[in-house]
């Protein structure tokens, strides 16, 4: 299985509601990311985990909240968002291999609108 | 730091003509190398990658790629444009192992290829 999957496709969301995006991939890959995307531009790196474990945190707003269950499943709670939130919201993982260049393997995404 | 620059917003080619999206990269040592495609409302796809021997790297859907270090650039090439390779095309450099393994994108190059 060569597939990053990410649910909800879409998600619609006021200011003052909680919700998750969730990821997962059963490559084994032992890094995974969440990344921002706006219109037409490159993703935005908001967070990195590697074994598990938050390794980057690209200063991102607290009303975003990485979680890592395990080594297969990726979580993104959401609270208190803005307008400027809404976005495409991108999960990756890769295989932390040496020497093998490390390709990321993209999910389809989440396609946010917080009004 | 490392750095790529993607110098067209848009390529406009027409079906059956080759195209080139051009790519330069700035980083510290021997680079990694990406390129990756995203269709409207998808994730991004890997389509190749450059880590070390033969300067013309090979990938999906036809792709190439020449690595050229005098003039730090990673072009993308097909020999036959397809309609459908109309999409959002995006550059990406990392440190080679033992540097941080996160990569960094270039803007992006839309390809409009023209029936």
């Amino acid at each position: 299985d060569t597939e990053v999957t990410q649910t909800p496709k879409h998600l619609v969301m006021g200011m003052t509601n909680k919700k998750s995006l969730k990821c997962e991939q059963h490559m084994g890959h032992r890094a995974m990311y969440w990344y921002k995307q706006k219109a037409k531009k490159p993703p935005e790196l908001m967070f990195v985990y590697s074994y598990e474990k938050l390794s980057i945190n690209e200063s991102v707003p607290s009303r975003f909240s990485p979680e890592c269950p395990n080594s297969s499943l990726l979580n993104l709670h959401l609270h208190a968002l803005q307008p400027e939130d809404s976005a495409l919201y991108l999960c990756a993982s890769s295989q932390l291999s040496t020497g093998q260049g490390d390709e990321q393997f993209f999910g389809p995404g989440t396609r946010l609108t917080v009004l | 730091a490392q750095s790529v620059a993607q110098p067209e917003d848009q390529v406009n080619v027409a079906e059956g003509n080759p195209l080139t999206v051009k790519c330069t990269y700035s980083v510290s040592g021997n680079p990694y190398l990406f390129w990756y495609v995203q269709y409207p409302n998808r994730g991004l796809q890997f389509l190749l990658k450059y880590i070390t021997g033969d300067n013309l790297v090979k990938g999906s859907y036809g792709f190439e790629a020449e690595f050229n270090k005098s003039q730090t650039s990673f072009h993308l090439k097909k020999p036959s444009a397809l309609v459908s390779d109309s999409a959002l095309y995006f550059c990406a450099v990392r440190p080679p192992s033992g540097g941080s393994y996160i990569p960094t994108f270039g803007r992006g190059t839309s390809l409009i290829v023209h029936p």
